[in-house]
């Protein structure tokens, strides 16, 4: 049973324009909520997080938004970039599980020029 | 950022041969490192957690046995693929988590492609 989803496995986005990736989780322990961007062949590059007391957090082009109730959150990139194109995780952990990340099973983004 | 690395990058062996690799920790001490898998377009699966000076824990259906995890130092875990079979070919990541307070963020390797033939 996937503990965390993400539904969609790719996503085409014209060049400029916004991708939302989304994620949804069940386990209402996770309380910490990560974004990690991957190229093939290379290990994951973290993006951005959130923590369960916020439900959105800001960083430069991305802005990840939590919400709680329906244990969903959301991955926006504004505007996308071609070399924004990559497979992106969503990841969570429980706060006091030793940080184990459970990982979703990725969606692959394509910005088109 | 914190950088981690991973050697080899890649590696061919032949069936029964065990292939060591190893994951380094490069600009801070790293008391906790994690082990992934990758299959082609699937999500990382972890394998085991490395604790330093401790033994490794395994996550449900890993043998230990065949993946040998020895966190000798604060910068260095190494992941050991005994009798290696063709079924074990995949991508291998580490991790390694920066011991901050209030850090989550866990530090990727470049991963290390196993083919065995």
């Amino acid at each position: 049973d996937q503990q965390v989803k993400q539904n969609s496995p790719s996503l085409s986005v014209q060049e400029g324009r916004i991708s939302i990736l989304n994620c949804d989780y069940t386990n209402s322990m996770f309380d910490y909520f990560l974004w990690y961007k991957k190229y093939p062949a290379e290990g994951p590059t973290f993006l951005i997080s959130i923590s369960s007391i916020k439900d959105k957090n800001e960083d430069g082009r991305f802005t990840v938004f939590l919400n709680k109730s329906a244990k969903h959150l959301s991955l926006h990139i504004v505007p996308s970039q071609p070399g924004d194109s990559a497979v992106y995780f969503c990841a969570a952990t429980p706060r006091n599980y030793g940080q184990n990340f459970v990982f979703g099973p990725g969606t692959r983004l394509s910005v088109l020029p | 950022g914190a950088v981690v690395s991973q050697h080899p990058s890649w590696v061919i062996c032949k069936s029964g041969t065990s292939v060591k690799i190893e994951c380094r920790s490069l600009d801070f001490q790293a008391t906790t490192m994690f082990w992934y898998r990758q299959f082609p377009k699937q999500s990382l699966m972890l394998m085991a957690t490395s604790n330093e000076g401790s033994k490794a824990t395994y996550e449900q259906g890993v043998e230990k046995d065949k993946f040998l995890i020895n966190h000798a130092s604060l910068t260095l875990s190494t992941l050991t693929v005994t009798s290696a079979h063709p079924e074990d070919s995949s991508f291998y990541i580490c991790s390694a988590r920066r011991p901050l307070a209030g850090s989550y963020e866990q530090y990727f390797g470049p991963g290390t492609r196993l083919t065995v033939t």
